[in-house]
C-alpha cells in the first residue's frame, strides 16, 4: 500500500527558530492529520484538516490541506524544547488512512 | 479514564515462539485497530475490528492473528514469531472506523525477535 511522502526525515534546529515540514501524495485524501509522538508513546493529534486550502492552528502550530488534496504542511513557530519528537502526517479517505514516516525534530536550547 | 493501555511494554522473543500482545480501551469506542512502526516507514495496518465479534485484515496481515470478544479488548497473537516482526507495535481506537481525528493510540510494545 502507498505510503506518504513526508520530508525532511530530521530537523535539528534552534530554541526560537521556525520549523516547516511537508506530506505529498499522489492520492486525494478527505482528511489530512498531524501527529507527535514522543519517545516511549504513541502518536497524539495535533491537528485535523477536512477541507481543501483549510488553514488551521494548533498554538504555535499551523497546518495547512493542499488545494490539490494530495499534499499537507505543518509548521511550528518560535520552537522550544519539548517541540522534539517525531511528528507524522495522515491521509485519510473514507475507511483508508495512511500514514508519513515521520519528521524527528531535535531543539537544540 | 486510562485511555488505551497495551502490555508488555517490552518483549523479546525468539524465532518459533509464540506470544499475545494486550490492548485495552475503557472508552466504549466500537473501532479498534492494530499497526506495526518500523523505521522510515509509516504506521501500517495490520488487523482492525469495528465491533465485538467483528474483524478483518489490513494491509499487513500476514503472522498475525485476532479476536474480538468484548468491546474493551483486542488483542494481537503471533503466533511463530519471526525476525521479520521486530517492529514497534501501537493498538488504537476511535468511536467509529473512518474517524482518524477521534483514534487514541497506546503507548506501544516494542518487540524484538531473535
Amino acid at each position: 500500500g502507498q505510503q506518504l511522502n513526508q520530508s525532511p526525515q530530521s530537523m535539528f534546529i534552534q530554541e526560537g527558530e521556525d520549523v516547516s515540514m511537508n506530506c505529498t501524495s499522489s492520492s486525494i485524501f478527505n482528511t489530512w492529520l498531524w501527529y507527535k509522538q514522543e519517545p516511549g508513546e504513541g502518536p497524539v493529534l495535533l491537528i485535523a484538516l477536512y477541507k481543501a486550502g483549510e488553514l488551521t492552528s494548533n498554538g504555535r502550530l499551523t497546518a495547512q490541506f493542499g488545494i490539490t488534496r494530495k499534499d499537507s504542511f505543518l509548521n511550528i513557530s518560535a520552537s522550544i524544547p519539548s517541540d522534539v519528537g517525531i511528528y507524522f502526517c495522515a491521509g485519510q479517505v473514507f475507511n483508508d488512512m495512511r500514514f508519513g514516516a515521520g519528521t524527528r525534530l531535535t531543539v537544540k536550547p | 479514564n486510562a485511555g488505551v493501555t497495551q502490555t508488555p511494554k517490552f518483549q523479546v522473543l525468539k524465532t518459533g515462539q509464540s506470544m499475545t500482545l494486550q490492548c485495552a480501551q475503557d472508552m466504549n469506542h466500537e473501532y479498534m485497530s492494530w499497526y506495526r512502526q518500523d523505521p522510515g516507514m509509516g504506521l501500517r495496518l495490520i488487523h482492525y475490528s469495528v465491533g465485538a465479534g467483528i474483524t478483518d485484515q489490513g494491509e499487513v496481515p500476514n503472522g498475525y492473528n485476532v479476536s474480538r470478544s468484548t468491546t474493551e479488548d483486542f488483542p494481537l497473537r503471533l503466533l511463530s514469531a519471526a525476525p521479520s516482526q521486530t517492529s514497534v507495535y501501537f493498538c488504537a481506537s476511535s468511536p467509529i472506523q473512518g474517524a482518524g481525528e477521534t483514534q487514541y493510540f497506546g503507548p506501544g510494545t516494542r518487540l524484538l525477535v531473535l
